[in-house]
């Protein structure tokens, strides 16, 4: 069966120190990967998605970057995290071009700034 | 473009009240759309989905059925009990492309 890693769960780091956080596949290959972010009492906005290694596709600017090193290994990553930065971050997979498949996500990991 | 559009909350009923979350949607074409429930410190699961107009999604009693002609996809469910407190999160996938847009999310809360 498919399963999605993400880590860590819970994250505190200080303005302008750097971020990576992790997000892994089983079970399937060639994923559709995604990373969103919640903001707190917000929607989701997606970040970043991505068809293939080393494909990355980037939907709103920021202070964020992300890769795909392996084809079931995602990393959401910066240099100098923001205040801004803060929310909770979700990686997500989905199957390729078929119809009618939702995502399947992580449990998500949760960015605190100070 | 794609767009959904979902009902403000918090929404705060009594137990085994009926539940209806609003969902409306802008889309090209005929996109699939789906469901996602986020109980509280978790990430998002998939509740029910449609992928053609006038199905019926369903799960853990919850309900939604694919209109066309309004471009909706309420979720309902009858009896609503304290462990349906979450998040509901409204979704569409465009038919020709694997991307998803979410709505901004409805706060459930059940009161026993």
């Amino acid at each position: 069966s498919q399963t999605i890693h993400q880590w860590p769960a819970t994250l505190v780091q200080p303005v302008g120190s750097p971020l990576s956080l992790e997000c892994t596949v089983e079970g399937t290959s060639n994923p559709n990967l995604y990373w969103y972010r919640q903001a707190a009492g917000r929607g989701l906005q997606l970040l970043f998605y991505s068809v293939g290694i080393g494909q990355i596709s980037s939907e709103v600017p920021q202070n964020l970057s992300a890769s795909r090193p392996q084809d079931r290994q995602f990393i959401l990553s910066s240099k100098k995290l923001l205040l801004s930065d803060s929310g909770f971050y979700l990686c997500a997979w989905s199957v390729g071009p078929d119809l009618g498949y939702g995502y399947t996500f992580g449990s998500g990991t949760r960015l605190t700034v100070v | 473009g794609n767009s959904v559009t979902q009902m403000e909350g918090p929404v705060t009923l009594s137990e085994e009240a009926f539940l209806t979350i609003n969902c409306t949607y802008t889309a090209t074409g005929y996109p699939s759309l789906f469901w996602y429930v986020q109980y509280p410190g978790e990430g998002l699961q998939l509740l029910l989905k449609a992928t053609k107009a006038d199905d019926k999604g369903s799960n853990k009693g919850f309900e939604a059925t694919y209109r066309k002609e309004t471009t909706s996809f309420h979720l309902e469910k009858g009896s609503v009990q304290v462990s349906d407190s979450a998040v509901y999160f409204c979704a569409l996938k465009p038919y020709n492309f694997n991307k998803f847009y979410f709505g901004s999310g409805t706060k459930l809360n059940v009161k026993p």
